[in-house]
């Protein structure tokens, strides 16, 4: 019962374009959804949140998208950087309980 | 503010022997939680706390993982009995309230051979 689903297991995109990672979610009472990135050998570090009652929020870079209709949620990075080569996972839970993460995209940045 | 604080970093163990494992949050958060990470998953949730009270065991945690948090500030995570399903890395996080990100420490990568 994978209730967060992150269905490309990578991504290559060239230095300076868009990354678009997506995921997926079958729970209609999760109401929190984060990104998190993470590189090897170290935990996941918070990149970007948003709330079930916003459609988006930006941080610098990185923007995410939220269609509830859809159960859909994207993470947009512009302009990519070889530093955001890593593995994303999206995350998400009811508040901030318990959060259920999908099993990551990996992201690779070609200079 | 040092970050939330795993140990070890590794740790290689005989099946059916006893670990355990340690997590420092970052000392004003009263939230704590215990995820697990297997090679191309994402973090399993384990178990959380509030203060020393443990509020939630997933039904992963079987009767072979118990974890504490005396006082409310670091807790512990043992694995009796270990088994080669068991190898995963061990991630702690903390938090300062609901709905506030959690902070991941770097894990704790346990072997069982």
């Amino acid at each position: 019962d994978q209730q967060v689903k992150q269905n490309s297991p990578s991504l290559s995109v060239q230095e300076g374009r868009i990354s678009i990672l997506n995921c997926d979610y079958t729970n209609s009472m999760f109401d929190y959804f984060l990104w998190y990135k993470k590189y090897p050998a170290e935990g996941p570090t918070f990149l970007i949140s948003i709330s079930s009652i916003k459609d988006k929020n930006e941080d610098g870079r990185f923007t995410v998208f939220l269609n509830k209709s859809a159960k859909h949620l994207s993470l947009h990075i512009v302009p990519s950087q070889p530093g955001d080569s890593a593995v994303y996972f999206c995350a998400a839970g009811v508040g901030n309980e318990k959060l259920t993460f999908g099993t990551g995209t990996r992201l690779t940045i070609i200079p | 503010d040092t970050g939330v604080s795993q140990n070890p970093r590794h740790k290689i163990t005989k099946r059916g022997q006893n670990v355990t494992f340690r997590c420092d949050p970052i000392s004003e958060h009263n939230r704590l939680y215990w995820y697990r990470q297997t090679l191309g998953q994402g973090p399993e949730f384990l178990t959380y706390f509030q203060n020393e009270a443990q509020l939630e065991k997933s039904r992963l945690l079987s009767d072979r993982f118990s974890a504490e948090r005396p006082k409310g500030s670091f807790s512990t995570l043992e694995i009796q009995r270990t088994e080669q399903g068991d190898s995963a890395m061990y991630l702690c996080a903390s938090s300062f309230s609901l709905r506030e990100k959690l902070f991941f420490g770097s894990g704790t990568q346990l072997s069982v051979l």
